[in-house]
C-alpha cells in the first residue's frame, strides 16, 4: 500500500489558464475528499465522492472548479481560468467508508498562479 | 460561529514539558473526532481519532472528549522539540466530510 499519492506535487501556472490534478487513493478505499488549504488556515472542505458518486461540494466552490472519479478509483480536480485567488495547496484524502471516516491525505499539490 | 475552532497560537512550552491543545465544535450530532500533525509545508498525518466521551492514550498522546460542553482537547506529555508542528483538529459531523480547525501552532523549545 503506497498511500494517497496525487500529482503534480507542483503547478505554476498563469493567470487564466486550465489546471487539473489528480489523486490516486489508497487502493481499498471508497471515499475520496479534496480540501484546500492556504497559509495559516486549516484544510478547507472542497468535495467528496463514495465510488463513482459525488455526494457534496461545498457551496464556497465555483463553477470553475470540477471534479471526476470517473471509475471509482482516481479522481481529478480542474479548475478553469485560474486567479490569483486559487493559489493553495490541494490536497486529497482517502477513507474506507466504515472506518469512522477516518481520512488519510496525500503530500498535496501546490498551486501558484502568477 | 465558526464550525470548529481552535487558538491559533502559537503555544509555546519548554522540552518535557505537557502541551495542551484545545478545540471547540458547533455540530451536536458530531460522531467522530480527529488530531493531526502538520510539519510546515508538509500535508496533515493523522495522530488520534476519538469516539467516545472520556480519555484515549495512545503512546505520548492523550485525547479527551467532553461531548455535553462540545470540547476536545489533545496531551502531548514530555513533549519534545520535533512535536513542533501546526495541530490540526477534524469533526465528522453526519454530512460526511470532516471539517477542520484553523490549526494550533506548537513551539517546543530545547
Amino acid at each position: 500500500d503506497t498511500g494517497v499519492s496525487q500529482n503534480p506535487r507542483h503547478k505554476i501556472t498563469k493567470r487564466g489558464q486550465n489546471v487539473t490534478f489528480r489523486c490516486d487513493p489508497i487502493s481499498e478505499h471508497n471515499r475520496l475528499y479534496w480540501y484546500r488549504q492556504t497559509l495559516g488556515q486549516g484544510p478547507e472542505f472542497l468535495t467528496y465522492f463514495q465510488n463513482e458518486a459525488q455526494l457534496e461540494k461545498s457551496r464556497l466552490l465555483s463553477d470553475r472548479f470540477s471534479a471526476e472519479r470517473p471509475k471509482g478509483s482516481f479522481s481529478t480536480l480542474e479548475i478553469q481560468r485560474t486567479e490569483q485567488g486559487d493559489s493553495a495547496m490541494y490536497l486529497c484524502a482517502s477513507s474506507f467508508e466504515s472506518s469512522g471516516n477516518t481520512i488519510y491525505f496525500g503530500e498535496g499539490s501546490w498551486l501558484t498562479v502568477v | 460561529q465558526k464550525e470548529v475552532e481552535q487558538n491559533s497560537g502559537p503555544l509555546s512550552v519548554p522540552e518535557g514539558a505537557i502541551a495542551s491543545l484545545n478545540c471547540t465544535y458547533s455540530d451536536r450530532g458530531s460522531q467522530s473526532f480527529f488530531w493531526y500533525r502538520q510539519y510546515s509545508g508538509k500535508s496533515p498525518e493523522l495522530i488520534m481519532f476519538i469516539y467516545s466521551n472520556g480519555d484515549k492514550e495512545d503512546g505520548r498522546f492523550t485525547a479527551q472528549l467532553n461531548k455535553a460542553s462540545q470540547y476536545v482537547s489533545l496531551l502531548i506529555r514530555d513533549s519534545q522539540p520535533s512535536d513542533s508542528a501546526t495541530y490540526l483538529c477534524a469533526v465528522n459531523p453526519p454530512t460526511g466530510k470532516l471539517i477542520f480547525g484553523q490549526g494550533t501552532t506548537l513551539q517546543v523549545k530545547p
